[in-house]
């Protein structure tokens, strides 16, 4: 099926820093990509809906100046945590709609462990 | 998308086939019935889907009753592998994002 590919898987950093987490789709074009979070022991929650060469669409609750979402390509979307704090610490993982044969099916990157000292 | 209800939590014996069960009553006519599942600290993984079919690859059965209310995820041989957070999803596969509920977390044990 197809990959999608998410850097870093881990990160750490201190409180008040930016942190930027790439989504990227490897062997598809995909113009929707979706970032979701996770708390431990929970299920995950969408965040956003990003769309390829406009803005992005935030959930309720979600402050989009604090989530910066960049969809500049077909293949990369990128999800900027700014200022970021300790209970912005959580696992963050994207997903793609894939295509062709597979455009039943949304696909996720490996997530991204963000923890804020 | 139409909720989903599973049950929190099952065990199953290595070897022995897992029978995950999935209510979803208020389906609507064009959603699809998706399996994804989450290993520890990974993104969740598609398994199967199916509309009103019986389905079935390389990893798993999917059985959906004839009024589509209900269905069964089947791991025929559930090695220690599949120990992981099984979500059962109503989608219609459109441009929308697929909505968690709270999953199954299934523990297979020697």
């Amino acid at each position: 099926g197809a990959v999608v590919s998410q850097h870093p898987s881990r990160v750490i950093c201190k409180s008040g820093t930016s942190v930027k987490i790439e989504c990227r789709s490897l062997d598809f074009q995909a113009t929707t990509m979706f970032w979701y979070r996770q708390f431990p022991k929970q299920s995950l929650m969408l965040m956003a809906t990003s769309n390829e060469g406009s803005k992005a669409t935030y959930e309720q609750g979600v402050e989009k100046d604090k989530f910066l979402i960049n969809h500049a390509s077909l293949t990369l979307s990128t999800l900027t945590v700014t200022s970021a704090h300790p209970e912005d610490s959580s696992f963050y993982i994207c997903s793609a709609r894939g295509q062709q044969g597979d455009n039943e099916k949304l696909f996720f990157g490996s997530g991204t462990q963000l923890s804020v000292l | 998308d139409a909720k989903t209800t599973q049950p929190p939590s099952m065990d199953c014996a290595e070897g022995r086939a897992a029978n995950l069960p999935c209510n979803h009553s208020t389906i609507s006519g064009n959603e699809y019935v998706y399996w994804y599942r989450q290993i520890h600290s990974q993104g969740p993984q598609y398994i199967i889907h199916g509309l009103k079919n019986n389905e079935t690859n390389e990893m798993a059965s999917l059985i959906i009753t004839e009024d589509r209310k209900s269905s069964t995820l089947i791991l025929p041989h559930a090695t220690l592998r599949d120990t992981a957070v099984y979500y059962c999803i109503a989608w219609n596969s459109g441009n929308t994002p697929l909505v968690f509920g709270k999953g199954t977390r299934l523990s297979v044990i020697a």
